[in-house]
């Protein structure tokens, strides 16, 4: 089944312990991207990936890290997490860039809580 | 001004009805709109996307797109209490690479 994977779903956390929020996709996509969602202030995006190696920042990406290693995986760490990136997080993936009308396909959520 | 602006609502429509659901954007250079659907604590569902002039249908969903205007709809026929949730707008940026989204409207479907 293709699909965008996301691990954990809901994750606890203590300010300043580092943490990673893993995702997964099996379709060979291109781009791939994290975004955060909170109330009344909608989807955010934090990073984007172009390709292999190839990375960018998004509206949101103080505080977060990500890489791209593989075409497959994308992600994201949080190296010191503060109560502020309390928040639900999104992994999407694309064919291509998002401009020729490929829309993103996303995971399924990884509802984060910094303590 | 937000890139696209969306009526948060709650919109509500009676089964069988028509649900209009309305967007504008700032971006004159924005090139794709999408509609995704968002049921509560899930993940967004791309419904459709459009990026030319005029109407696109898919089954009981019509997008439509108006460049001069800056203002995207989607309409919903004969609306199924199975299609509350919530609907984002989204759009590219000029480059391409870069995709925003509205904060949402809230549809609720009354039996």
């Amino acid at each position: 089944e293709a699909q965008v994977t996301q691990n954990p779903r809901y994750l606890i956390t203590v300010t300043g312990k580092k943490l990673t929020v893993t995702c997964s996709q099996n379709m060979n996509h291109e781009y791939m991207s994290w975004y955060r969602q909170d109330p009344g202030l909608g989807l955010r995006q934090i990073y984007y990936s172009m390709n292999v190696e190839v990375t960018d920042k998004g509206d949101v990406p103080e505080g977060y890290k990500v890489s791209r290693k593989e075409k497959r995986n994308f992600p994201l760490i949080l190296e010191s997490p503060s109560p502020n990136q309390t928040s639900l997080y999104f992994c999407a993936s694309s064919l291509t860039r998002v401009g020729a009308g490929y829309g993103y396909t996303f995971g399924s959520g990884t509802r984060l809580t910094v303590v | 001004q937000k890139e696209v602006e969306q009526n948060s609502g709650p919109l509500s429509v009676p089964e069988g009805a028509i649900a209009s659901l309305n967007c504008t954007y700032s971006d004159r250079g924005s090139q794709s709109f999408f509609w995704y659907r968002q049921y509560s604590g899930k993940s967004p569902e791309l419904i459709m996307s459009i990026y030319s002039n005029g109407d696109k249908e898919d089954g009981r969903f019509t997008a439509q797109l108006n460049k001069a205007s800056q203002y995207v709809s989607l309409l919903i026929r004969d609306s199924q209490p199975s299609d509350s949730a919530t609907y984002l707008c989204a759009g590219t940026r000029n480059t391409g690479n870069q995709f925003y989204f509205g904060t949402g409207t809230s549809l609720t479907v009354i039996p």
